[in-house]
């Protein structure tokens, strides 16, 4: 998906190890959303942020934190990795001001936790 | 331990078929309402909205509808192709905020 570009694609934790999900996009696009898809299941979403230094809770944000760096970059943050967090992990944008409602994902981050 | 998680609807068809996929949304404040494809191994794609203003809107092989009065989402794909296989989610959005609200997705299965 260009313009989306999702670090790293696949990643192994063991429990209680801690990374960082990086989320760029090049679209200049002010809304950033970070989502989580189980199997079977539909994307929920973690947290977001409607422009650049600001940041709101999602539907399932335990155990998860974001930083929006800038325009560009949104990152997800797990301090303290749980088998509860394997999951595909999928990064969006949107620009809010012009009313278009698409949005854009990435190819997104495979993580499981062991 | 083993997760369970939930059976997404499915639905088989023919190639050249018409598809049709069911929807219901649950917050009767949302303004926009979307279709995402999502094709294995990728991110989903936007297919086409709808705002709560109208009740049909249609686009290339496709066309959404909107029943307000049960909040009901439906997508109609024509002359159903295999690379329509996919899963298919409705999304819906308040027009004062940016965030997305997905639902369960159908995953379509068109066969030659």
């Amino acid at each position: 998906n260009a313009g989306v570009t999702q670090t790293p694609k696949f990643q192994v934790l063991k429990t209680g190890q801690s990374m960082t999900l990086q989320c760029a996009q090049d679209m200049n696009h002010n809304s950033m959303y970070w989502y989580r898809q189980d199997p079977g299941m539909g994307l929920r979403l973690i947290y977001y942020s409607a422009s650049e230094g600001t940041t709101d809770k999602g539907e399932v944000p335990n155990g998860y934190n974001v930083s929006r760096l800038n325009k560009r970059e949104f990152s997800l943050r797990l301090e303290s990795a749980a088998p509860s967090q394997t999951s595909v992990y999928f990064c969006a944008n949107d620009d809010r001001a012009s009313m278009n409602t698409e949005a854009f994902f990435g190819q997104g981050t495979r993580l499981t936790v062991v | 331990g083993e997760s369970v998680g939930l059976h997404l609807p499915t639905l088989s068809v023919q190639e050249g078929d018409n598809s049709i996929i069911n929807c219901a949304y649950s917050n009767s404040a949302s303004d926009y309402f979307i279709w995402y494809k999502q094709e294995s191994g990728k991110g989903p794609q936007f297919i086409i909205d709808i705002r709560s203003n109208m009740d049909k809107r249609q686009g290339q092989r496709v066309t959404v509808l909107l029943n307000k009065t049960v909040k009901h989402l439906s997508l109609q794909i024509a002359a159903t192709q295999p690379g329509d296989s996919a899963v298919y989610f409705c999304a819906e959005r308040l027009s004062s905020y940016g965030k997305l609200t997905f639902g369960q997705g159908t995953i379509l299965t068109v066969h030659p």
